[in-house]
């Protein structure tokens, strides 16, 4: 299975909005609304943030939205923060049933 | 609310087999509707799903490691493993156990990751 494509890079000023994409197949990002979206600080685990394609896990802000398009998901972040500054990962239940990660997105706040 | 623990040796050996446990807390993994992934980051770079198992045995495996790799689990502890056999320098890495969502694949409680080097 290939990972899934995500930019390696995004960056964005305090305020702004910015958009994260991840593009699969058929076999996976394309065929289920089970896209999630993961932000990583340095040397820390991944956090949670967007489970299937939408929906924020309790404690995470409202500034983080996940949408769907065939087999591309994205991932925006408005109001931008210092504090958004991380690397975030797609992940996609694939029709292996398994899971396939992105490359990730470091994500620079200007 | 669930917790994971990662533990096992920092250190092994070329050729040799790694072994890791991940202990769950606050949470019973025999209460079903989630199987219990291991994922790994090599430095620098970004994360690998290994695999994951459900409570009754059930596993699913990366089709790039799957030859390697076991995945066991251990009702009674409240505990699941990862064995990687003929580990060579590629497979140093942090290793996570997260537990995730059955059908939806939502890995949404993870380890603090436990590093592992393989060196002689």
């Amino acid at each position: 299975q290939s990972a899934l494509t995500q930019p390696a890079s995004v960056s964005g000023s305090p305020g702004q909005s910015i958009t994260i994409s991840c593009t699969g197949t058929s076999s996976d990002v394309g065929g289920y609304d089970y896209v999630s979206w993961y932000q990583q600080h340095p040397g820390k685990a991944p956090k949670l943030m967007i489970f299937d394609v939408s929906y924020r896990p309790s404690g995470v802000s409202n500034r983080f939205s996940g949408s769907k398009s065939g087999s591309t998901a994205s991932l925006t972040i408005s109001g931008l923060r210092a504090e958004d500054e991380a690397d975030y990962y797609c992940t996609s239940y694939s029709l292996s049933s398994s899971v396939i990660f992105g490359g990730g997105t470091k994500l620079t706040v200007l | 609310q669930v917790q994971l623990q990662e533990s096992g040796p920092g250190l092994v050996k070329p050729s040799q087999t790694l072994s890791l446990t991940c202990t769950v807390s606050g949470g019973s993994i025999s209460s079903g509707g989630y199987y219990w992934s291991w994922i790994r980051q090599h430095p620098g770079k970004g994360l690998e799903w290994i695999g994951y198992i459900y409570y009754s045995g059930s596993t699913y495996f990366n089709p790039s490691l799957k030859s390697r790799v076991t995945i066991s689990v251990d009702t009674s502890k409240d505990q699941f493993s990862l064995k990687l056999s003929s580990v060579t320098a590629a497979d140093t890495a942090v290793y996570y156990c997260a537990r995730t969502g059955v059908s939806h694949a939502t890995l949404d409680v993870w380890g603090h990751g436990t590093t592992v080097t393989v060196s002689s």
